[in-house]
C-alpha cells in the first residue's frame, strides 16, 4: 500500500495570508507513461462530507477558486491557499490514486489566527 | 447533475452484519468508465477508503477489511450495496458513497453526505 502523511497536524493562519499544506507519498505516484501524478486534494468542512479540489496533482476542480492550488511531484506535494478566506477554515487531505487501495492522508487542519 | 444518497441502520450491534445502500442519480453503471466507492470516517478522524465496484462489475477492497466486505450493484436501480459483517464498536463511523473517477485507482467526486453509523449493544 501507498502511504500518505501530511504537515503540518494544523495551522492558523490570518485572514488573507498563505497558507501551505505538505503531503508525502511512501512511494512516487508519478506515472511515467503519461508523466501523470496521481494526486487529490480534498476540503472537508464541519458537518459536510469532503468536496474535490485538485486532482492530476495540479488541475483544479471546476469552480474551485483560483487561491487554491496544487504542486509538486513524485512523492512531494503541496496545497497552497494564496489568500486565505473565512470560508477556507477546514480539515483538508491529500489522496493517492496511483494503486489500489486509494489511501487517504491524516488530514490537516487550517483555522484562522 | 449527480447526487449520491447513503441509506442504512443507525445503529447495529456488535457482530451482527451492516448493509448499506448507495443511490445515486446522474450516470449509469452500466456506462464504460463509471465506478462507485465508498469511504468511511470515523468521529473525528481520518478517511478510509472501504471498497469499489466497476460499471463491468469488478470489485476492490480495503487490505484489512476485505474478508469483511461485499459490494454489489443494482445497475436497474441505479444502486450500489455494501455490506460489512462482524461489525464492532471501532466501526464506528460516517460511511459515504462517492463517485470514482476510475483510472487503476481514482479521485472521488462528489461524495454523498453519508450516514452515521454506530456500533453499539
Amino acid at each position: 500500500d501507498i502511504v500518505m502523511t501530511q504537515s503540518p497536524d494544523s495551522l492558523a493562519v490570518s485572514l488573507g495570508e498563505r497558507a501551505t499544506i505538505n503531503c508525502k507519498s511512501s512511494q512516487s505516484v508519478l506515472y511515467s507513461s503519461n508523466n501523470k501524478n496521481y494526486l487529490a486534494w480534498y476540503q472537508q468542512k464541519p458537518g459536510q462530507p469532503p468536496k474535490l479540489l485538485i486532482y492530476w496533482a495540479s488541475t483544479r476542480e471546476s469552480g474551485v477558486p483560483d487561491r487554491f492550488s496544487g504542486s509538486g511531484s513524485g512523492t512531494d506535494f503541496t496545497l497552497t491557499i494564496s489568500s486565505l478566506q473565512a470560508e477556507d477554515v477546514a480539515v483538508y487531505y491529500c489522496q493517492q490514486y496511483y494503486s489500489t487501495p486509494p489511501l487517504f492522508g491524516p488530514g490537516t487542519k487550517v483555522d484562522i489566527k | 447533475q449527480v447526487t449520491l444518497r447513503e441509506s442504512g441502520p443507525a445503529l447495529v450491534k456488535p457482530t451482527q452484519t451492516l448493509t448499506l445502500t448507495c443511490t445515486f442519480s446522474g450516470f449509469s453503471l452500466s456506462t464504460s468508465g463509471m465506478c462507485v466507492s465508498w469511504i468511511r470516517q470515523p468521529p473525528g478522524k481520518a478517511l478510509e477508503w472501504l471498497a469499489r465496484i466497476d460499471w463491468d462489475d469488478d470489485k476492490y477492497y480495503s487490505t484489512s477489511l476485505k474478508t469483511r466486505l461485499t459490494i454489489s450493484k443494482d445497475t436497474s436501480k441505479n444502486q450500489v450495496v455494501l455490506t460489512m459483517t462482524n461489525m464492532d464498536p471501532v466501526d464506528t463511523a460516517t460511511y459515504y458513497c462517492a463517485r470514482d473517477s476510475g483510472y487503476v485507482s481514482g479521485w472521488f467526486d462528489p461524495w454523498g453526505q453519508g450516514t452515521l453509523v454506530t456500533v453499539s449493544s
